[in-house]
């Protein structure tokens, strides 16, 4: 089962920041928060991951709570296409299979 | 995606055939798996792999069979196609602390 609960569905203008919630409270002390999108019926595409510093990358940002119970996917500037269904998962660093949930399917609009 | 790749990418079947799909890396990676993805269901894994004939099974596992002989190919077997096994199928490949990367998938219809 995912350890993860994410909105369902979420919308964004086009041009401003896109803010995907994911909660995460059972999480342990050695499991990383990855998160993954996938386009319409395209393969999933890695996006970023993090244990409990905030990380930056050139897609993404990622913000996890000090308690680490909770983190923020941040798209700064989204486009249209960034639409997308967005899986926040949490996993341990020895490779255990990736188990994804629903996701939030965000919607950039013009 | 560069580095992975899935064949067929389209493939239609009768029920009761066997089919193999197959994926290939040449990244090296260690780490290979099969998903499969249906409506209402997201993305389920099938079977992964660890190495070289090193396979483990996943959540969905039953009437699949996998092989893994060379670092570079993860096959994925039906041995008698059923219309429920009609599905996207997605292989992936990891290295320890990596992201995932996902093939294109492929597509298959039993009929």
């Amino acid at each position: 089962d995912a350890k993860t609960t994410q909105p369902p569905s979420m919308d964004c203008a086009e041009g401003r920041a896109a803010n995907l919630p994911c909660n995460h409270s059972t999480i342990s002390g050695n499991e990383y928060v990855y998160w993954y999108r996938q386009i319409h019926s395209q393969g999933p595409q890695y996006i970023i991951h993090g244990l409990k510093n905030n990380e930056t990358n050139e897609m993404a940002s990622l913000i996890i709570t000090e308690d680490r119970k909770s983190s923020t996917l941040i798209l700064p500037h989204a486009t249209l296409r960034d639409t997308a269904v967005y899986y926040c998962i949490v996993i341990d660093a020895g490779n255990t299979p990736l188990v994804f949930g629903k996701g939030t399917r965000l919607s950039v609009i013009a | 995606d560069a580095g992975i790749t899935q064949s067929p990418r389209h493939k239609v079947t009768e029920t009761g055939t066997p089919v193999t799909l197959r994926c290939h890396q040449t990244e090296n990676h260690r780490y290979m798996y099969w998903y499969r993805q249906d409506p209402g269901h997201g993305l389920r894994l099938i079977h992964y792999s660890y190495g070289v004939k090193d396979t483990d099974k996943g959540e969905v596992s039953d009437g699949y069979s996998v092989s893994r002989s060379k670092t570079e190919d993860f096959l994925l077997t039906l041995e008698s196609a059923t219309s429920s096994q009609t599905s996207v199928y997605f292989c992936a490949i990891s290295e320890e602390g990596d992201g995932y990367t996902f093939g294109s998938g492929t597509r298959l219809t039993v009929v």
